[in-house]
């Protein structure tokens, strides 16, 4: 059974940092492209990044090009979100996803339970 | 960047009824487009993707159309667990956009 798990929730203050991760479980992680996808509270869903199976590229939404990064350790089954000068527009439920493919550009076939993360003084 | 745009805001349907719900993309996507469904609290699960195609264990009321901007995502004899918010996404290119999202409501 394919699994994800989000750990990382929390409040933090603006212009601070903060770094999810999200075990994979149930699939050969390392052939799949991976997902960060937010939703703020009562909003639609938002894109955000996407990392190829073997972390040769990456990419961002511009809302948080240069702020955020994506990584992962394919030995750990783990995918990451580093989250830096957060805003309080950052503020939403953040899930990681897996793509149906290696290289990240197609649908998502599976979805984490979501994690909550707070911008707020 | 391609901006998709998903019609109607909400609606209210009957058990029973057909619904159609539309995804309009700014641009020409030929058929790279996914729908969603998200039910209040819980993650989203996808129904339809390549525009058309059923993922596994989707019930057939659930049928997907359209190709190059008009995308339509239609449910038939809607049932009450049927109550949620769809999305449509357009796929194979990055930004992988998200619509605004349709609220499909029971009366």
């Amino acid at each position: 059974e394919v699994q994800l798990v989000e750990s990382g929730e929390g409040l933090v203050q603006p212009g601070s940092s903060m770094k999810l991760s999200c075990v994979a479980s149930g699939f050969t992680f390392s052939n799949y492209g991976m997902n960060w996808i937010r939703q703020a509270p009562k909003k639609g869903l938002e894109w955000i990044a996407l990392i190829y199976y073997d972390s040769s590229s990456k990419y961002y939404a511009d809302s948080v090009k240069g702020r955020f990064t994506i990584s992962r350790d394919n030995s750990k089954n783990t995918l990451y979100l580093e989250m830096n000068s957060l805003r309080s527009e950052d503020t939403a439920m953040y899930y990681c996803a897996k793509s149906r493919g290696g290289f990240g550009e197609d649908y998502f076939d599976y979805w984490g339970q979501g994690v909550m993360v707070t911008v707020s003084s | 960047n391609i901006v998709m745009t998903q019609s109607p805001k909400s609606m209210s349907i009957s058990v029973g009824d057909r619904v159609t719900m539309n995804c309009k993309a700014s641009q020409n996507v030929y058929n790279n487009i996914a729908w969603y469904q998200q039910k209040p609290g819980q993650s989203p699960k996808l129904l339809i993707y390549y525009a058309s195609n059923r993922y596994n264990g989707v019930p057939d009321r659930f049928t997907g159309s359209g190709y190059g901007t008009d995308f339509t995502l239609t449910i038939n004899s809607v049932q009450a667990e049927d109550a949620a918010f769809y999305y449509c996404q357009r796929i194979y290119n990055s930004p992988l956009t998200f619509g605004s999202g349709t609220k499909l409501e029971i009366k």
